[in-house]
């Protein structure tokens, strides 16, 4: 069963816009929550984080969001720039950690 | 430092033939996760390790897939005999504590092939 869910297979957004990635889980024994990045031939690597104890998480041009009771959370990357083309996977960790199935963002020039 | 090193990186088989992954975590790292990526499931975890003991295997597709943990710095992903559904980038990743925060640092991934 598909724990964590990224329901929008592909993002398109024009450079120096706002992306918003989007994240559902069903599991509330969630308690930590992560955003990866991945591009093509290479492994999943980190990009930003959040605890379910907060609702919000900044770092640079990226935001993580976390609703709790709607077991949803959000990446907001702005201003969105070329190098962000990648797919981005949303993780959620009770111990063992469950991806999403990934959402390719393509930020046009 | 080295990240998690994957072996091989490709791997080009014929089903029924027995393939084995392996993969050497990130030195003082107690965690290990084999996860599989998929178009249509994207990164599913397989199973996860901590300090060399299984803890959850219930992703593990079938009885034809099996891993093992023999000591901190090795861990293989086994299948035997495979077939052509199996064909996939399965990746390693380790992480340091064997908590529930804590990002994984993932290996470069095992293209499998299976015709």
């Amino acid at each position: 069963d598909q724990q964590v869910k990224q329901n929008s297979p592909s993002l398109s957004v024009q450079e120096g816009r706002i992306s918003i990635l989007n994240c559902d889980y069903t599991n509330s024994m969630f308690d930590y929550f992560l955003w990866y990045k991945k591009y093509p031939a290479e492994g999943p690597t980190f990009l930003i984080s959040i605890s379910s104890i907060k609702d919000k998480n900044e770092d640079g041009r990226f935001t993580v969001f976390l609703n709790k009771s709607a077991k949803h959370l959000s990446l907001h990357i702005v201003p969105s720039q070329p190098g962000d083309s990648a797919v981005y996977f949303c993780a959620a960790s009770a111990m063992g950690m469950r991806f999403g199935a990934g959402t390719r963002l393509t930020v046009k020039p | 430092d080295a990240g998690v090193i994957q072996s091989p990186r490709h791997e080009v088989t014929e089903m029924g033939q027995e393939v084995t992954l392996r993969c050497k975590p990130i030195s003082g790292h107690n965690s290990l996760f084999w996860y599989r990526q998929t178009m249509m499931r994207g990164l599913e975890l397989l199973i996860y390790f901590n300090n060399n003991v299984p803890i959850d295997d219930s992703g593990m597709p079938e009885d034809r897939f099996s891993a093992k943990m023999p000591n901190a710095s090795f861990s293989t992903l086994k299948i035997q005999p495979s077939e052509p559904r199996d064909s996939a980038v399965y990746f390693c990743a380790s992480r340091r504590q064997a908590e529930v925060a804590g990002e994984l640092f993932f290996g470069e991934g095992s293209r499998l092939t299976v015709l």
